[in-house]
């Protein structure tokens, strides 16, 4: 399978604890991004990597969340001490140079309870 | 005012009618125009991408863009069932990567 692969598909945890979820974009790809959907809106930008650069983040990301991609490979989304208003998809997508259009994952869907 | 709009409809057509899907912008400098869709429950799927004043077809999909008017549309000739879903539209400002989207808009394609 070559496209972008995304673990876990659910996570339901408590409120306040910390969750990790994991993004492995298509290999040619040197851009990738993260967004979060809930129901009834589009995809809303969280944050993008060029590589391993971060090159822009949401204003509307807090400082619980964070964003690693080690050596412009698989990338992390980190939420701590989540919150019920953090309980949504959470989408990775990945792109090649030519920017012709992203591919997404099938998502992590979190429930925080 | 969004950056992105689309009627969220529900969009309802019958089964073999065109339905057209529209899109508005805010930023003129946007330069890449794109529809996915999106089934209940599952990731947005890309299904046309178009980045000149004009037409692009591609099978049943035509997209069109207006770049004076800030408008992009979708058709979708002889609807079938199997096209009712939520069609976003997305748009790439300039030189910046991300993908800002719209809500989406829901189709139903009727018997």
């Amino acid at each position: 399978d070559t496209g972008v692969s995304q673990d876990p598909r659910h996570k339901i945890t408590k409120r306040g604890q910390n969750v990790t979820f994991r993004c492995d974009p298509i290999s040619e790809h040197n851009r990738l991004y993260w967004y979060r959907q809930t129901l009834g809106q589009g995809p809303e930008f969280l944050t993008y990597f060029q590589n391993e650069a971060q090159l822009e983040k949401s204003r509307l990301l807090s400082d619980r969340f964070s964003a690693e991609r080690p050596k412009g490979s698989f990338s992390t989304l980190e939420i701590q001490r989540t919150e019920q208003g953090d309980s949504a998809m959470y989408l990775c997508a990945s792109s090649s140079p030519d920017l012709r259009g992203a591919f997404f994952g099938q998502g992590t869907r979190l429930t925080v309870v | 005012q969004k950056e992105v709009e689309q009627n969220s409809g529900p969009l309802s057509v019958p089964e073999g009618a065109i339905a057209s899907l529209n899109c508005t912008y805010s930023d003129r400098g946007s330069q890449s125009f794109f529809w996915y869709r999106q089934y209940s429950g599952k990731s947005p799927e890309l299904i046309m991408s178009i980045y000149s004043n004009g037409d692009k077809e591609d099978g049943r999909f035509t997209a069109q863009l207006n770049k004076a008017s800030q408008y992009v549309s979708l058709l979708i000739r002889d609807s079938q069932p199997s096209d009712s879903a939520t069609y976003l539209c997305a748009v790439r400002a300039g030189t910046a990567s991300k993908l800002t989207f719209g809500t989406g808009t829901r189709l139903q394609v009727t018997l």
